[in-house]
């Protein structure tokens, strides 16, 4: 069956980096791009951008330009989303999708929390 | 960038109503859009596609409709695990704006 399944909760202090991790397995990995979307605690659900995993060329909504950077292990099926130069803001649980559109699958989310 | 508004933000029914949920899109999206459901504490998960498409194992109950601007997604008789969030979202070119969501609880 079709899984993502990400790495564990992160806790971090303000100006550190993170790398968080979304295995895929039951499909072919590259037919199909990965997104990434950030939700703050209590909030809404919103678009960080995605990956083509044929070309791993990313595309980053205004809002994560910068300190964000999306990458690719293709050989191990694995998507990373990793921020650099962490603020408190942040602090949030972040879900890697399956899709180009429609995002039909979903990774179990990681929590980061930012604080010092 | 498209700006996808939902309402309510929060709706309040009973077991077995049947409610609305209506998100509006600030220009022309065709039938580009997908509804989710998400539960406290879980990740979203796929509901409507295309406007009108369910997603495989959603309950026929669930049901979506519009196209252009105006889009609703409608659940009859609802059920007890029907409750929680509920988001818009466009996929007519990115970014992929979803709508602010409407949490649907329990009356």
């Amino acid at each position: 069956q079709i899984q993502l399944v990400q790495s564990g909760p992160e806790l971090k202090k303000p100006g550190e980096t993170v790398k968080i991790s979304c295995k895929a397995s039951g499909y072919t990995f590259t037919n199909y791009g990965m997104n990434w979307v950030k939700q703050a605690p209590g909030k809404g659900l919103k678009w960080m951008g995605w990956i083509n995993t044929y070309t791993g060329e990313p595309t980053y909504a205004d809002d994560f330009k910068g300190r964000f950077a999306f990458s690719l292990e293709t050989s191990a099926s694995t998507a990373y989303l990793q921020i650099n130069n962490l603020k408190n803001e942040d602090t949030a649980t972040y879900f890697c999708a399956r899709g180009r559109g429609n995002l039909d699958y979903w990774g179990q989310g990681t929590t980061l929390t930012v604080s010092s | 960038d498209i700006q996808m508004t939902q309402s309510p933000a929060s709706l309040s029914a009973s077991v077995g109503e049947t409610v609305t949920i209506t998100c509006r899109a600030s220009e022309n999206i065709y039938s580009y859009l997908a509804w989710y459901q998400q539960k406290q504490g879980k990740s979203p998960q796929l509901l409507v596609y295309n406007a009108k498409t369910l997603a495989e194992g959603v309950p026929s109950r669930f049901s979506g409709s519009g196209s252009g601007t105006q889009f609703s997604l409608k659940i009859n008789s609802l059920q007890p695990e029907d409750f929680g969030s509920y988001y818009c979202q466009h996929h007519y070119g990115t970014p992929y704006t979803f709508g602010g969501g409407t949490k649907l609880e329990i009356k």
